[in-house]
């Protein structure tokens, strides 16, 4: 079955970049989406087809899909960019990495 | 605004069942593909079934194949999911979740979420 895999866990400075990866097999071929969730908080869409930002996301969030490996990326990372983020693609089934907790300290 | 309220969690011993509703809003929900996720305490999420519009076309993942149902009223803008032989492992909070970006069947991403309801399994 095909997997997604995330590091569990990456920290940023405050206003500096933040990358976070997603890794499977032929990735580049799949359409990545990206989800941020905050603790107690329902999931929300920031990144969808690699590289679109839904209405309302900020311009600092951005994604790209190449190879194995999608990355999000989040420039001039804030404290209220701080949450778990997870990455999705469809292979045969819809399937979700296993989430990255971003810090910011 | 685009608004979807699940309800009908709570707790239930193995063995046992349960019935998930999920109320839409703010959109065409008959045009809709719409979807379950569930994510365990502390843990990622995990897709458990999606159907399109008119129910015609319906899929599940392998662990809830044969005791979840996946089912919507277009006149009542509703979806649902009935829930039999409840394991321990089903323990979570189930999402509503509309797809987007469909075409041939398949749908890429999750554009709107609901807040979720809580299922626990347990003796």
């Amino acid at each position: 079955s095909y997997e997604l895999t995330q590091p569990p866990s990456v920290s940023v400075s405050p206003g500096q970049t933040a990358s976070i990866t997603c890794s499977g097999d032929k990735l580049g071929d799949k359409y990545a989406s990206w989800y941020q969730q905050k603790p107690g908080q329902s999931p929300v869409l920031v990144i969808y087809q690699n590289t679109k930002r839904p209405s309302g996301i900020p311009e600092r969030f951005s994604g790209s899909n190449s190879g194995n490996t999608a990355t999000l990326t989040i420039s001039g990372t804030q404290a209220m960019d701080e949450a778990d983020y997870f990455c999705q693609a469809w292979d045969s089934t819809t399937i979700f990495g296993g989430g990255t907790k971003l810090t910011v300290l | 605004e685009v608004q979807l309220v699940e309800s009908g969690g709570g707790l239930v011993q193995p063995g046992g069942s349960l019935r998930l509703s999920c109320a839409a809003s703010g959109f065409m929900f008959n045009r809709n593909w719409m979807s379950w996720v569930r994510q365990a305490p502390g843990k990622g999420l995990e897709w458990v079934a999606n159907m399109n519009q008119d129910g015609s076309e319906k899929y599940y993942v392998d662990s809830v194949k044969g005791r979840f149902t996946i089912s919507r009223d277009n006149a009542k803008n509703s979806l649902y999911l009935q829930m039999n032989s409840l394991r321990v492992e089903d323990t979570a909070v189930y999402y509503c979740a509309r797809d987007m970006g469909c075409g041939g069947g398949t749908c890429y991403y999750f554009g709107y979420w609901g807040q979720g309801t809580l299922v626990t399994v347990s003796s």
